[in-house]
């Protein structure tokens, strides 16, 4: 089946700094991905829809010049955490689809800001 | 989004069947109903998925009620890797799938298995 890889699957930053993520469709091309976040014991949360070639959608709430996200490619999408905060210690996931098949999702990215 | 009901937690032993309940009274005709799991530090994936008829893989069973206000994930043999959060979500196919993946997570059922 089709395969989504995130990188790096856990990252540990100093408060202030910037932290990019990357995630690549390995064998389909995805017009579109898809961002969660997740706190600990809880559920996953959107937060944007990244769209090759055009700027991504945020969901309401979520600060689009704090998390940057860049989808360049068919099958790579980027999440770039700008001066991260320890409050943005989560785990980031994307995810992927093709069409007329289930949502493909990334192992995940452990973000740990110290 | 239709809403969604599961327990928050069910426990089984390995080797027995285990029924996840989901009830989903305002879906719509459209709908069609997903099971994805997250095991520990990892990102979802996929179960199962249906309509109105029932549904197998090699993973599990999906038992659709007749009015499809409620579902079932049938797990036939637990095992230890069964062990995850356990969503039920509904979500509506595109046509064009741009908008396929974009998921509505609820809390899940955390699905504990003893050996």
């Amino acid at each position: 089946g089709a395969v989504v890889s995130q990188h790096p699957s856990w990252v540990i930053c100093k408060s202030g700094t910037s932290v990019k993520i990357e995630c690549r469709s390995l064998d389909f091309q995805a017009t579109t991905m898809f961002w969660y976040r997740q706190f600990p014991k809880q559920s996953l949360m959107l937060m944007a829809t990244s769209n090759e070639g055009s700027k991504a959608t945020y969901e309401q709430g979520v600060e689009k010049d704090k998390f940057l996200i860049n989808h360049a490619s068919l099958t790579l999408s980027t999440l770039t955490v700008t001066s991260a905060h320890p409050e943005d210690s989560s785990f980031y996931i994307c995810s992927a689809g093709e069409y007329g098949t289930e949502a493909f999702f990334g192992q995940g990215t452990r973000l740990t800001v110290v | 989004d239709a809403k969604t009901t599961q327990p928050n937690s069910m426990e089984s032993n390995e080797e027995e069947p285990v029924h996840l309940p989901c009830n989903h009274s305002t879906i719509s005709g459209t709908d069609y109903i997903h099971w994805y799991r997250q095991l520990p530090s990892q990102g979802p994936e996929y179960v199962i998925h249906g309509l109105t008829s029932n549904v197998n893989n090699r993973m599990a069973s999906l038992a659709i009620a007749e009015d499809r206000k409620s579902s079932t994930l049938i797990l036939h043999r637990a095992t230890l890797r069964d062990a995850a959060v356990y969503y039920c979500i509904l979500s509506r196919f595109n046509a064009g799938g741009t908008s396929y993946g974009k998921l509505t997570f609820g809390q899940g059922t955390i699905l504990t298995v003893h050996p």
